[in-house]
């Protein structure tokens, strides 16, 4: 699976949007881009995944750019809720259920 | 649904005894995976299951640790003999399709 590059930590007013990037360079055609986040002390939670087209959920929006090597994560309202370690994360979708974590992106909402 | 389950929440043992984390994946799912979490290494898969057969166990850490799944809602993650260096969230989750996995609250394990 590709490796992604995602900053250490950012900061975002409440009620901003969050774009939270993420670059894969590396990626090949058949491979996705997940997000999860993990809220202090609890478990990971799966917010989205795409292949090439832009994907929109209730809880985010995920762009990837033409050539597949970057991607946004955007939370259009954050709120102070939203503060949590957010990882992007690129996987076959055939392959095995491995999903590899890396140190993922420290969001600070502020008031 | 109530989402996936883990038991206990908390576990404090000392060096050499036994330990036996639960867990109860969402009903349906096919996949349940053993994941472990500390500052240092982040959080790691230790080893999945599909319908119920182990699928990759390379990162159980060592021979001490064994997990089992007898059934389609029911998987275990045992220790023995524990040591202080095992003392991580252990987080148990499970998915329909691979990607989406569904974690439970974690079990915070401290070995003394």
């Amino acid at each position: 699976d590709a490796k992604t590059t995602q900053p250490t930590s950012m900061d975002c007013a409440e009620g901003r949007a969050a774009n939270l990037p993420c670059n894969h360079s590396t990626i090949s055609g058949n491979e996705y881009v997940y997000w999860y986040r993990q809220i202090h002390s609890q478990g990971p939670q799966y917010i989205i995944h795409g292949l090439k087209n832009n994907e929109t959920n209730e809880m985010a929006s995920l762009i990837i750019t033409e050539d597949r090597k970057s991607s946004t994560l955007i939370l259009p309202h954050a709120t102070l809720r939203d503060t949590a370690v957010y990882y992007c994360i690129v996987k076959l979708m055939s392959n095995t259920g491995k999903l590899i974590f890396g140190q993922g992106t420290t969001l600070q909402v502020k008031p | 649904d109530a989402g996936v389950i883990q038991s206990p929440r908390h576990e404090v043992t000392e060096m050499g005894q036994e330990v036996t984390l639960r867990c109860k994946p969402i009903s349906g799912h096919d996949y349940l995976f053993w994941y472990r979490q500390t500052m240092m290494r982040g959080l790691e898969l230790l080893i999945y299951f599909n319908n119920n057969v182990p699928i990759d166990d390379s990162g159980m850490p060592e021979d001490r640790f064994s997990a089992k799944m007898p059934n389609a809602s029911f998987s275990t993650l045992k220790i023995q003999p524990s040591e202080p260096r095992d003392s991580a969230v252990y987080f148990c989750a499970s998915s329909l399709l691979p990607g989406t996995q569904y974690f439970g609250p974690g079990t915070r394990l401290t070995v003394l």
